[in-house]
């Protein structure tokens, strides 16, 4: 297994908290993600990150920003908790190369009350 | 925008049958294309890559195939188990600007394998 780690990966939280999630990989890929799941929609591209500080919006966005100031880790950081905010986060690696395959983390549920 | 569909939602073949997971999207300059799957309350395990200049591609008792031009793809499954009982994902990669190349998930097929 692609050695990603999510954390926590549980969090119950309230509204109008910030929260941060983080994505620790010891792969060395250049590109990480930060996906969402619900149901009925699919898995949904929040940010991603091409390198060290270099980041860039996914198709859900608004409310999440995301900071990677290593290589291995990739933080997403709801700023300020809405119940719509409630799903399972997931974060994604891939190497370097158009044909390189994407490896999951194991998700974090979270749930905003 | 792309729009990846997975028919059906959900499938229940008994152990021991061969299946076909299909898979169809609406743009076809995608790189390529893979398939996953996610047991329940688990992340998403990559099952196989297949690159736009593919046909096919296999892994033990799974075999991809993909037809760029109509649009599609398929997951075969020889010899079903009920070990294989999961959501199976398809997701395209597609050149999505500023340099940027991105997954466009369907929603899955849930099978289950009844022993």
């Amino acid at each position: 297994d692609a050695g990603i780690t999510q954390s926590p990966r549980h969090k119950v939280t309230e509204t109008g908290t910030p929260v941060t999630l983080r994505c620790h990989q010891t792969e060395n890929h250049r590109y990480m993600y930060w996906y969402r799941q619900d149901p009925g929609h699919g898995l949904r591209l929040i940010h991603y990150s091409y390198g060290v500080k270099d980041t860039d919006k996914g198709e859900v966005s608004d409310g999440y920003s995301v900071s990677r100031s290593k290589t291995e880790d990739f933080l997403l950081t709801l700023e300020s908790a809405t119940s719509s905010q409630t799903s399972v986060y997931f974060c994604a690696i891939r190497d370097r190369g158009l044909n390189t395959e994407a490896f999951f983390g194991q998700g974090t549920r979270l749930t905003v009350v | 925008k792309q729009e990846v569909t997975q028919i059906p939602a959900a499938l229940s073949v008994p152990e021991g049958e061969n299946l076909v997971l299909n898979c169809s999207f609406t743009d076809s300059a995608i790189y390529n294309l893979q398939w996953f799957r996610q047991d329940p309350g688990k992340g998403l395990t990559s099952l196989l890559l297949i690159q736009s200049s593919q046909r096919e591609q296999t892994s033990g008792r799974l075999n991809a195939s993909l037809d760029k031009s109509s649009g599609r793809s398929t997951l075969y499954i020889a010899a079903s188990q009920p070990g294989d009982s999961a959501t199976y994902l398809c997701a395209v990669r597609e050149y999505s600007g500023a340099g940027s190349y991105q997954l466009t998930f369907g929603k899955g097929t849930k099978l289950s394998v009844i022993p």
